[in-house]
C-alpha cells in the first residue's frame, strides 16, 4: 500500500525557476527521503532527513518535514533542464527496523529550457 | 564499485514461460530488495533479503513469484509461469544497513508478458 503521496502528479516550469513538490504520509516515519528517477533508468537516491530533524540542504535541494502534518516538501532553486525526471517521497518505517521503504506515486517534473 | 548490476535489462516472453531476472548487489551490503515499478500501482517492494536471508516477502504477489539470494553476491526473482500482467519494470536495490540508510538500485529489467 502506498504511504506517500505526492503533490502535484506533474509539475511543468521554465529554466531557472523553483520547483516544490509535497509528500504526505499516514503513519509514523523515523525518516523521509527523496529519490529521483530519470526516464528508463533506476532511482537515485537525493536526500535524507531523520523524523527529528525539520530543514536539509543539498546543493539547490532543500527539504523540509512537518511531522505534525505528516508531510514533507522538496524544493528544488534555480532549476535546469537536466532536473528533468520523476522525484518521489519514501518513508522508512517508524521504528527504524524493517528495511523497507514505502514509495509514494511521484511528481513529473519537466524543466523547459 | 559498478553499483547494482540486474540481467537482463529487456525481456519479452510468452504467456506461460518461465521468466529469471538476476541482480549483483553492491559488494558490502547487508541487504538486497526487488521491487517491481508499473503506471497503475507504482513502485512496489516484493522481497527484501538481509545477508541473503529472506526477511519479509509479503509483497509477493503470488506463488507465481520466488526470489533466492544463493550468496551475498547474487539474487534472482523467477516467475513461472508468467503471465501478460507480470509486464512490468523490475528493480533491485541493496542498501548497507537499515532503517535510514539509501537504497542504491540497478538499471532495472523491462519485463514483457505477451
Amino acid at each position: 500500500s502506498q504511504q506517500g503521496e505526492e503533490d502535484p502528479q506533474a509539475l511543468s516550469i521554465q529554466e531557472g525557476e523553483n520547483a516544490t513538490m509535497n509528500c504526505s504520509y499516514k503513519t509514523s516515519i523515523n525518516n523521509l527521503q527523496w529519490y529521483r528517477q530519470n526516464s528508463g533508468r533506476g532511482l537515485v537516491h537525493l536526500i535524507l532527513i531523520r523524523s527529528n530533524e525539520r530543514e536539509k540542504h543539498s546543493g539547490r535541494l532543500r527539504v523540509t518535514l512537518d511531522t505534525s502534518k505528516k508531510s514533507s516538501s522538496l524544493l528544488i532553486t534555480a532549476s535546469r533542464a537536466a532536473d528533468t525526471a520523476s522525484y518521489f517521497c519514501a518513508t522508512g518505517d517508524g521504528s527504524g527496523n524493517t528495511g523497507k521503504l514505502i514509495f509514494g506515486q511521484g511528481t513529473t517534473l519537466q524543466v523547459k529550457p | 564499485d559498478a553499483g547494482v548490476i540486474q540481467s537482463p535489462r529487456h525481456e519479452v516472453t510468452e504467456m506461460g514461460q518461465e521468466v529469471t531476472l538476476r541482480c549483483k548487489p553492491i559488494s558490502g551490503h547487508d541487504y538486497l530488495f526487488w521491487y517491481r515499478q508499473t503506471m497503475m500501482r507504482g513502485l512496489e517492494l516484493l522481497i527484501y533479503f538481509n545477508n541473503n536471508v529472506p526477511i519479509d516477502d509479503s509483497g509477493m504477489p503470488e506463488d507465481r513469484f520466488s526470489a533466492k539470494m544463493p550468496n551475498a553476491s547474487f539474487s534472482t526473482l523467477k516467475i513461472q509461469p508468467s503471465e501478460p500482467r507480470d509486464s512490468a519494470v523490475y528493480f533491485c536495490a541493496s542498501s548497507l544497513r537499515l532503517g535510514t540508510y539509501e537504497q542504491y538500485f540497478g538499471p532495472g529489467t523491462r519485463l514483457t508478458v505477451t
